[in-house]
């Protein structure tokens, strides 16, 4: 099973800052096969970004993934009031999924 | 509209049983392969089971390998759950969510309390 570890836990940030979230694997994540998502509270996961930098359909340009291999990036250049959630990696590179344990963006 | 909607949750004592039901619409289901995944109150996301578009290949994940199984029924647009040997553990949100190899599309999830 490959583990993915999601850094920091918690962002503090103000909005018009940018943000930068990570998120490693334990193993090489196949075809970069790793999926982004945004989570507010009640409500289900929303996907961002998948095969670690297509935005998906809908999504502001100002939300940006990059990476390979081991080490995956989300990037929110200008952090909007409505982007303060909690964010999500999963990789989709092996028979069962995973997730990371989530990062926190909170406003400081 | 395409959408999922989950239905079953509920509570249910430790050693309990229960099935969860997700319909789809607005889409070809058949076309689809699906996925549950839960979360627990206050912690992240863990995926379940996957099922296949035909039902032919079905995965999931070791803590619930023997006591959860998934099936569908294209006829009916539905996708289900049945859990069975409940633990406290189990108590989580239950999303069906459609596959791309990623979750496009997710359902508003159904909690399940496992308690006595």
């Amino acid at each position: 099973e490959i583990v993915l570890t999601q850094s920091p836990a918690t962002l503090s940030l103000s909005p018009g800052e940018r943000a930068t979230l990570s998120c490693g694997a334990s193993q090489s994540v196949s075809s970069s096969y790793l999926a982004w998502y945004q989570q507010k509270p009640g409500l289900a996961p929303r996907l961002l970004i998948y095969d670690a930098s297509s935005r998906a359909t809908g999504i502001p340009d100002r939300f940006s993934g990059s990476g390979s291999g081991t080490d995956f990036t989300l990037t929110i250049s200008r952090l909007e009031p409505e982007d303060f959630a909690v964010y999500y990696c999963q990789q989709y590179g092996s028979s069962h999924y995973t997730f990371g344990q989530g990062t926190k963006l909170e406003i400081k | 509209e395409v959408q999922l909607v989950e239905s079953g949750g509920g509570l249910v004592q430790p050693g309990g049983s229960l099935r969860l039901s997700c319909a789809a619409s607005g889409f070809t289901f058949s076309s689809y392969s699906m996925n549950w995944v839960r979360q627990a109150p206050g912690k992240g996301l863990e995926w379940v089971s996957y099922i296949s578009s035909s039902s032919s290949t079905i995965y999931y994940a070791d803590s619930v390998k023997g006591r959860f199984t998934i099936s569908r029924d294209n006829a009916k647009n539905s996708l289900y759950l049945q859990m069975n040997s409940l633990r406290d553990e189990d108590t989580a949100v239950y999303y069906c969510a459609r596959d791309l190899r990623y979750f496009d599309l997710w359902g508003q999830g159904t909690l399940v309390t496992v308690s006595s």
